[in-house]
């Protein structure tokens, strides 16, 4: 079974902190999300990544960056928290682009800015 | 740009009820249409998928017809149970080779037993 997994369920940060969500996948996927996801909203797409070291951004990019160093871990990180980024984060793989295949989710991180 | 509108929610049945989510999309090109299923406190996980128009998607009693010319990709089950209590997301491919998703707002289902 594909496995994503995210490092935390719930995270507590404040105001201005610097904070690093991070995802692996066990499944050799060249593709990496980040959505976060509010009520009403459905899910937004932060950024992607189709390979080691590449990135794209998706339709709500600012207040973020990501990183992927290694084929399997795809890192978010919000350079100066902000309430408004309070959300579900959830991330995402995908194996070679192509209209037919799925994208394998984890469990969300739900993080609360104060 | 491309994007997908769903029925609004929440949706209320009776275990044994007929269910639809009414789904509709725009878009460019040929995408994959999806539906992916949130149980509570989880992430989301794929329920069935159509890549082509005229293709049905079937999955656990849920099924969806990806229609071309109504640009409709609408989820039914015949007889619903308390365990599909979740929220259900339509979604479609993207992007000249399909690299990433756009997604419906959502609809919350409930089943009361």
């Amino acid at each position: 079974d594909v496995k994503v997994t995210q490092s935390s369920r719930y995270l507590v940060k404040r105001t201005g902190e610097k904070v690093f969500l991070e995802c692996v996948q066990d499944m050799d996927h060249e593709n990496m999300f980040w959505y976060r996801q509010d009520p009403g909203l459905g899910l937004r797409l932060i950024y992607f990544s189709y390979d080691v070291k590449m990135k794209e951004k998706g339709d709500i990019p600012e207040g973020y960056s990501v990183s992927r160093e290694k084929k399997e871990r795809f890192s978010l990180i919000l350079e100066s928290a902000s309430t408004n980024q309070t959300s579900m984060y959830l991330c995402a793989s995908r194996g070679a682009s192509g209209v037919y295949n799925e994208q394998f989710f984890g469990p969300g991180t739900r993080l609360t800015v104060l | 740009g491309d994007s997908v509108t769903q029925m609004e929610g929440p949706v209320t049945l009776s275990e044994e009820a007929f269910l639809t989510i009414n789904c509709t999309y725009t878009a460019t090109g040929y995408p994959s249409l999806f539906w992916y299923v949130q149980y509570p406190g989880e992430g989301l996980q794929l329920l069935l998928k159509a890549t082509k128009a005229d293709d049905k998607g079937s999955n656990k009693g849920f099924e969806a017809t990806y229609r071309k010319e109504t640009t409709s990709f609408h989820l039914e089950k015949g007889s619903v149970q308390v365990s599909d209590s979740a929220v259900y997301f339509c979604a479609l491919t993207r992007g000249n080779y399909g690299q990433n998703f756009v997604f419906g707002p959502g609809t919350r289902l409930s089943v009361l037993p």
